[in-house]
């Protein structure tokens, strides 16, 4: 089924370590996101990409960079996990025409840092 | 800027009856206003759009909302309520083409039987 998919599920890390969530959508969608997701919060813009090469900051970057490998792949990464990056992280590309066709979003990475 | 204002975080309905899930939004520019819905454990998935057509939107699952300009509203509602409704519902808002989508906090929908 075309859509976002995301790797992995679920990870664990210790304070410090660092790792990459990658991100891949099959429908040429030039846009990506990634966003974080906490109780009571809702959803925080993390990164966005508006075409291949350009990536951008959104609400709550510190802490971690991006990469646009291609139109098609969108990863973050987390360079010293911190307990406070504890989230689930959603990545999702839009439809080009407009702003009208709303978010595809992929299922989620549960990341816990210890 | 734009933002979204979901009141309240827990709303709670019987089996059967209407379901009422409040968004207001603000926004400098014509807005394009969305509903999405979060299962346990799963991704978002879009329940309905406005596009600046219809004021009336009609989704998935028999949910519908209606674009109020006035009241800066966009509340969504289900005549009767499933056990399958049960889940987290957030409304969006981005404004313009290649504008960012603004979630609300959110809003967790019981269902009691």
């Amino acid at each position: 089924n075309a859509g976002v998919t995301q790797t992995p599920k679920f990870q664990v890390l210790k304070t410090g370590q660092s790792m990459t969530l990658q991100c891949a959508q099959d429908m040429n969608h030039n846009s990506m996101y990634w966003y974080r997701q906490d109780p009571g919060m809702g959803l925080r813009l993390i990164y966005y990409s508006a075409s291949e090469g350009t990536t951008d900051k959104g609400e709550v970057p510190n802490g971690y960079n991006v990469s646009r490998l291609n139109k098609r792949e969108f990863s973050l990464r987390l360079e010293s996990a911190a307990p406070s990056q504890t989230s689930v992280y959603f990545c999702a590309s839009r439809g080009d025409t407009g702003s009208s066709y709303g978010y595809t979003f992929g299922s989620g990475t549960r990341l816990t840092v210890v | 800027a734009q933002s979204v204002t979901q009141l309240g975080s827990h709303v709670s309905v019987s089996e059967g009856a209407l379901v009422l899930l409040r968004c207001n939004y603000s926004s400098s520019v014509p807005p394009y206003l969305f509903w999405y819905v979060q299962y346990p454990n799963q991704g978002l998935q879009l329940l309905l759009k406005y596009t600046s057509a219809a004021t009336l939107v009609k989704g998935i699952n028999g949910f519908e909302a209606e674009f109020k300009k006035s009241e800066t509203s966009f509340h969504l509602t289900k005549p009767s309520a499933h056990m399958s409704d049960a889940a987290e519902y957030f409304c969006a808002v981005s404004t313009g083409a290649n504008s960012k989508l603004t979630f609300g906090k959110g809003i967790t929908l019981s269902v009691r039987p």
